[in-house]
């Protein structure tokens, strides 16, 4: 069974351009997960989908921006890029959101964005 | 804010003695908490889970520790292996009105020295 995968695996970009990062999910799961992960920082959660919609986001301004499509894969879209976004990103994904937050993340490789 | 941290950075040990990792978190309403392990060039994999109403939950080699009463989780490996280097997560689940998401910390790199 093939896991969470993720492309690019590096993008280099200058400040001001815009990123698309993409992520296909576990088959059979349907919520994806967006985290930033800063050189020597844990993981700063960034958006969750799930069936299509976006559930919630984290403490990122709006030119953070994904979506999700039919197939559950999902795009994350960052725009007028700063020095700061440089990280490694990490998509994952689950089965159907469970009330109770019993969800375990299954996590692709990442793609390491870097920002000039 | 919400935050699930560590109180060491870095734990270096000695190849075959066991290894305990702590963390602190600040949720006290969180039901479940995780332990991730990442690899380097990799995504953080899931070790161990424990439910909030559980203190003591093993799987193989490994052990969590949970004491809601100081808000802190411990991941116990025993017999460390040089495959166990990694940095080490811990991991709340937060469900409220906004919604569910996982909390990391910053993170333990374990360093096994043969």
């Amino acid at each position: 069974e093939a896991g969470v995968t993720q492309s690019p695996t590096h993008l280099i970009k200058t400040r001001g351009q815009q990123a698309t990062l993409r992520c296909s999910p576990i088959s059979g799961h349907t919520s994806v997960y967006w985290y930033q992960q800063a050189l020597g920082l844990g993981l700063q959660f960034l958006l969750w989908y799930d069936e299509g919609e976006e559930r919630n986001r984290g403490n990122f301004p709006p030119r953070f921006s994904g979506r999700q499509f039919p197939n559950y894969s999902s795009e994350l879209n960052v725009n007028a890029l700063e020095l700061e976004d440089s990280a490694l990103y990490l998509c994952a994904s689950s089965k159907t959101y469970r009330v109770s937050g019993a969800n375990v993340l299954t996590f692709g490789a990442g793609s390491r964005l870097t920002v000039l | 804010g919400e935050s699930v941290g560590l109180h060491l950075p870095t734990l270096s040990v000695q190849e075959g003695d066991n290894s305990i990792i702590n963390c602190a978190y600040s949720n006290s309403a969180s039901d479940y908490f995780i332990w991730y392990k990442q690899e380097s060039g990799k995504g953080p994999q899931f070790i161990i889970d424990i439910r909030s109403n559980m203190d003591k939950r093993q799987g193989q080699r490994v052990t969590v520790l949970l004491n809601k009463t100081v808000k802190h989780l411990s991941l116990q490996i025993a017999a460390t292996q040089p495959g166990d280097s990694a940095v080490y997560f811990c991991a709340e689940n937060v469900v409220n009105t906004g919604g569910f998401k996982t909390i990391f910390g910053a993170g333990t790199r374990l360093f096994v020295k043969a």
